[in-house]
């Protein structure tokens, strides 16, 4: 079975702070990894996607960016957040094959 | 990229059939449909892999229409559980995963 930690659940940050949303995939090895950000009462963008270490495809230009170090772990940073950064920020993993997706209980994150 | 759905909302009565739509306008490797409560995560429904595919999860069903790029959800019978915000997910080349701006199904008694 395919398990994923995502941590913080919850933060509040000021404008102009560093983040760091960290994402650990427990099951298939290899696996493909996303980032997706679901605005208030919106649908769920794609940011990142990664097929491997040190591989990752950004999909929207931001302040945000994403690093895999490790097979399992997948990273969200930013240096600085800007008020249109919050949001519900969920990690996904895709099975083989059918690369159904499999997400984590998400972290809320509101920049003040 | 993303998939357009239809309708933006939708109020059932229990009991009641509802159908959503997601078109794409880009040639699909699968479509996939999640359901996801409020303040929870998105949780899987079932995929499509081919043309004209259908599948079923209890009362709930899809088909897929390789050649017009759509998919639809059809829910029968409502029942309260079916209650939430409603994604399609299209991957164009196997390993990218695009969500429809997705649908918000309230059923009430």
């Amino acid at each position: 079975s395919q398990t994923i930690h995502q941590w913080p659940a919850t933060l509040v940050q000021p404008v102009g702070s560093p983040l760091s949303l960290e994402c650990t995939v427990e099951g298939t090895s290899n696996p493909n990894l996303y980032w997706y950000r679901q605005a208030a009462g919106r649908g769920l963008q794609l940011l990142f996607y990664s097929v491997g270490i040190g591989q990752i495809s950004s999909e929207v230009p931001q302040n945000l960016s994403a690093s895999r170090p490790q097979d399992r772990q997948f990273i969200l940073s930013s240096k600085k957040l800007l008020l249109s950064d919050s949001g519900f920020y969920l990690c996904a993993q895709g099975a083989s094959g059918a690369n159904v997706l499999t997400f984590g209980a998400g972290s809320r994150l509101t920049v003040l | 990229q993303q998939p357009v759905q239809s309708p933006q909302a939708v109020i059932l009565r229990e009991g009641e059939d509802a159908v959503i739509n997601c078109s794409s306008s880009k040639a699909l490797y699968s479509v996939h449909w999640y359901r996801q409560k409020h303040g929870e995560a998105p949780v899987f429904l079932m995929i499509l892999l081919k043309g004209g595919e259908q599948k079923g999860h209890e009362k709930i069903s899809a088909s897929f229409n390789e050649k017009k790029q759509q998919s639809s959800l059809y829910l029968t019978a409502s029942q309260l559980s079916y209650s939430g915000t409603y994604f399609c997910g299209t991957d164009p080349v196997g390993n990218q995963f695009y969500f429809g701006t997705g649908t918000s199904l309230t059923v009430i008694p």
